[in-house]
């Protein structure tokens, strides 16, 4: 299978940093996704990763390591509207279907005063 | 405006009846997907299109039908509603040559099947 796997939830402070891990299985990996989700609302697109390595974007950063089917977004100065469910998505290559895009359950922020 | 969008944004209906939930994009992208997203499960794929004339199931597609009627519109269909088809969905469109061809989300359909 290629089950994807983040925390449920986690909580942090307003001003501090946050690091939400995400965890796949490396076989057929084509590229990895991270998406904001504030609830009731559609994901966003925040940041793509295919090579190991840190892509920054301002307050956002996300980091890929191949080898060890890993990733991780990590948000700093964190801001109360940054309190949402942060998805992480990867696309393997399966023989004879193409690229197909797996979700993690999501990762629900709380950010706190 | 809104470059993917659903109608409707909210339905209940009863066990049983037939619904159909719509999805139109003026981003000119030719891939679109229909997603449903529950507590706990993630966004679950349940059918998808890469262009007018092709059709295919995702993990999910048992009790839903789709219908892709031109380049900016995919529609899902549920034949007979059932209470566990309960959940929000959620339509996306995708250009490979674009981006990183990441998926774009509409706003999402809340549906209640009593």
């Amino acid at each position: 299978g290629q089950n994807i796997d983040q925390p449920t939830e986690m909580t942090a402070t307003e001003g501090a940093i946050v690091q939400i891990n995400c965890t796949y299985q490396t076989s057929g990996f084509n590229g990895l996704f991270w998406y904001q989700q504030h609830a009731g609302e559609a994901p966003t697109f925040l940041s793509y990763n295919v090579l190991d390595g840190l892509e920054e974007k301002g307050r956002f950063s996300s980091f890929l390591s191949r080898s060890k089917g890993y990733s991780y977004l990590l948000l700093k100065e964190l801001q109360m509207k940054d309190s949402a469910s942060y998805l992480c998505a990867v696309r393997f290559l399966i023989y004879n279907q193409g690229g197909k895009l797996i979700f993690g359950q999501g990762t629900e922020l709380s950010v706190k005063p | 405006d809104a470059d993917v969008t659903q109608t409707p944004r909210n339905r209940i209906t009863k066990t049983g009846k037939r619904i159909m939930l719509e999805c139109s994009q003026t981003k000119g992208h030719d891939r679109m997907y229909w997603y449903r997203q529950d507590p706990g499960l993630g966004l679950r794929l349940i059918y998808y299109s890469f262009d007018v004339k092709d059709i295919n199931k995702g993990e999910i597609s048992d009790g839903y039908s789709v219908s892709r009627q031109a380049q900016a519109k995919f529609s899902l269909s549920l034949e007979s509603a059932i209470p566990n088809q309960t959940a929000l969905y959620f339509c996306a469109t995708s250009d490979p040559g674009q981006g990183y061809n990441e998926q774009f989300f509409g706003p999402g359909t809340r549906l209640t099947v009593l």
